[in-house]
Parts: C-alpha cells; structure tokens; sequence
C-alpha cells in the first residue's frame, strides 16, 4: 500500500530535550515536506527537499533542522524543543513539484507534539 | 511573498451546492490543489487546477482564472460527512507549496 508514515504519533516532552520525527515513504517520490498545522494559521511548510542531500528551508524553518540521505525518508530534527514548537506536524511526498496535478501531495497521519 | 484567503467557515444544508472561495496573490503559479482535511486527520487530495476553466470531478468540481487570482471549489449534493475543512494551496514560482488557512465547512440536517 503506497502511504507516508509518521513516528510518533502523539509525544509530550520537555524543554530542551533533543527529539527526532520520522517520516518515511514507499512511493519513490522525489520531493518532500515538512508542515506544522496551528489553529488559525492553517499548514505552514518547514523544509523541504527535492532530492537525496538537496533540502531547503520553507516558511517557517527557526528551531528545526532535517536531513535527506535516503530517498525515503526525511526526518525532521528539534534540537532544543520549546513551548512556541508544539504543534501537529504533518509529513508530505509528491513525485515532483508544481506543473502537474500528479504531483499531489501524500500526507502522512500526523505527530502531535507537546513541548512542556 | 504569497498570499491566500479562503473563508474561515461556511455552513450549508444537507444537499444543497456550497461554494468556497480562493483568491491568491503569489509571486509565480504553477498550479492549485484542493485539500480535504476531516478534523485531526490528514489531508487528502480533491483537485488540481493550472489551466482557466472548469474541471469537474463527481459532486466536486473546481474553477480557476488566473488572470483573477482566483478560483472556488463547488460541492454539490451536500453530505454530512462534507463536514471538514477545506484548504487552497498553490505552487508558486518555487519549489514551495503555500496553503491557505483553510475553510471549515459545517453540513447541517
């Protein structure tokens, strides 16, 4: 079955506490995002990356970092979490970018992160 | 930079058509998606749009004008699992998707 997939799904944490979301996809897709989603501000991207070690910051990038060194999967790195990080976060792949319409995003489940 | 707007919320009768707005301000355009997003799940694909006109899809069809900057999603034969949020999202003149905040469409009985 071709999906995206998260992990964790639900965490809670503590200030400062170094952690890793991973997001993983069997599609083959070259391109891939990060989105956190926040009441009233609607997904808002994070990173993104076109290829294997080719990434770029979105709109949002402060507080994160993520890696691409497998085609599949691009994990999303919070080095020093803070309150101001808690947030669902939606992973996303699509074969390409722009231009045409199978270069739809598939989102992954979700990660709601709690950052005490 | 880029922006979206779409309604905040809409509500509509079970089976009637609703119509939700978007209207975009980005420096480029290659292209415009529908998302459907069920409350705490992810989103979903609806349509794609970047030529002007009308594509339709089942109950759902989508308009774009780029000349306008905008386009609407129409929802016919209205359902209650309707109910979700609906999001605009367009690729600009990058490698980014930028989506709008989205419209949260409540179907009643």
């Amino acid at each position: 079955e071709a999906q995206v997939t998260q992990n964790p799904r639900y965490l809670i944490t503590v200030t400062g506490k170094k952690l890793t979301v991973t997001c993983s996809q069997n599609m083959n897709h070259e391109y891939m995002s990060w989105y956190r989603q926040d009441p009233g501000l609607g997904l808002r991207q994070i990173y993104y990356s076109m290829n294997v070690e080719v990434t770029d910051k979105g709109d949002v990038p402060e507080g994160y970092k993520v890696s691409r060194k497998e085609k599949r999967n691009f994990p999303l790195i919070l080095e020093s979490p803070s309150p101001n990080q808690t947030s669902l976060y939606f992973c996303a792949s699509s074969r390409g970018w722009a231009g045409a319409s199978y270069n739809e995003q598939f989102f992954g489940p979700g990660t709601r992160l709690t950052v005490l | 930079g880029q922006n979206i707007d779409q309604p905040t919320e809409m509500t509509a009768t079970e089976g009637a058509i609703v119509q939700i707005n978007c209207t975009y301000q980005t420096s480029g355009f290659n292209g415009l998606f529908w998302y459907q997003q069920h409350a705490g799940e992810a989103p979903t694909f609806l349509s794609y749009n970047v030529l002007d006109g009308l594509e339709e899809k089942g109950r759902f069809s989508s308009f774009l004008s780029r000349s306008k900057g905008y386009s609407y999603l129409l929802l016919k034969e209205l359902q209650m699992k309707d109910s979700a949020s609906y999001l605009c999202a367009v690729w600009a003149g990058s490698y980014q998707l930028t989506f709008g905040k989205g419209t949260k469409l409540s179907v009643i009985p």
